[in-house]
């Protein structure tokens, strides 16, 4: 069975420093893993995924996450907050399986504040 | 660039009315989503659908059903809407790259909040 937690619902960063959210996953197969963020008000728009390529996934606005099989784990991580980072991210399972067969899991979501 | 659009922003129902909420995707994707969005819950899948008429539950499938008579609409129905079922709704779709499954990235609308009184 799939499922996914992520460790913190609210982290506060200040300007100019880094980011770290946590997610830890588990899944029967070989999973595909995402991170999503959410600005309010709008859709959920795609920051980077993995699907068993390089482990150290680079997305976009300078966001990475890193697959570690052995800790079920892939932290999203960037280098130094900026202001229009403040939004909810979501770590997302889905399998290789298809058809009724598919499974696709979000996390809980971590709401991300960004202190001037 | 993908767009997926959702019909309304904000809706106000009352109890027992029936509900449409409509989607239209204009990248020909195979799959389409639907999920309801509540605080501290993250998102939960409604329904998905793989293909025209074709369609599976999801993990809150109670109180709902799905349409998908064409490749680029997905219509969800709330055949007699309650108060629990006021949340942000939420459609979503993915290509499945011609190897079926959806575990590619979804492309989300900006979701409409749906109240009922």
């Amino acid at each position: 069975a799939q499922s996914v937690t992520q460790l913190d619902s609210h982290v506060s960063v200040s300007e100019g420093t880094p980011v770290l959210l946590r997610c830890n996953y588990s899944s029967s197969y070989s999973p595909s893993l995402f991170w999503y963020v959410q600005h309010p008000n709008k859709g959920l728009q795609l920051l980077l995924k993995y699907t068993s390529a390089a482990t150290l996934v680079k997305g976009i606005n300078g966001f990475e996450a890193e697959f570690k099989k052995s800790e079920t784990s892939f932290h999203l991580t960037k280098p130094s907050a900026h202001m229009s980072d403040a939004a909810e991210y979501f770590c997302v399972v889905s399998d290789h399986l298809v058809g009724s067969a598919s499974k696709i899991i979000f996390g809980s979501g971590t709401r991300l504040s960004i202190r001037p | 660039d993908v767009k997926v659009t959702q019909s309304s922003r904000y809706l106000v129902k009352r109890t027992g009315e029936k509900v449409f909420l409509e989607c239209v995707q204009d990248m020909d994707h195979e799959n389409m989503f639907w999920y309801r969005q509540d605080p501290g819950l993250g998102l939960r899948l409604i329904y998905f659908s793989y293909d025209v008429k074709m369609k599976e539950k999801g993990d809150i499938p109670e109180g709902y059903s799905v349409s998908r008579e064409k490749k680029e609409r997905f219509s969800l129905i709330l055949e007699s809407a309650s108060t629990n079922q006021t949340s942000m709704y939420l459609c979503a779709s993915s290509t499945t790259g011609g190897g079926g499954g959806i575990n590619r990235p979804q492309h989300f609308g900006d979701g409409t909040r749906l109240s009922i009184l």
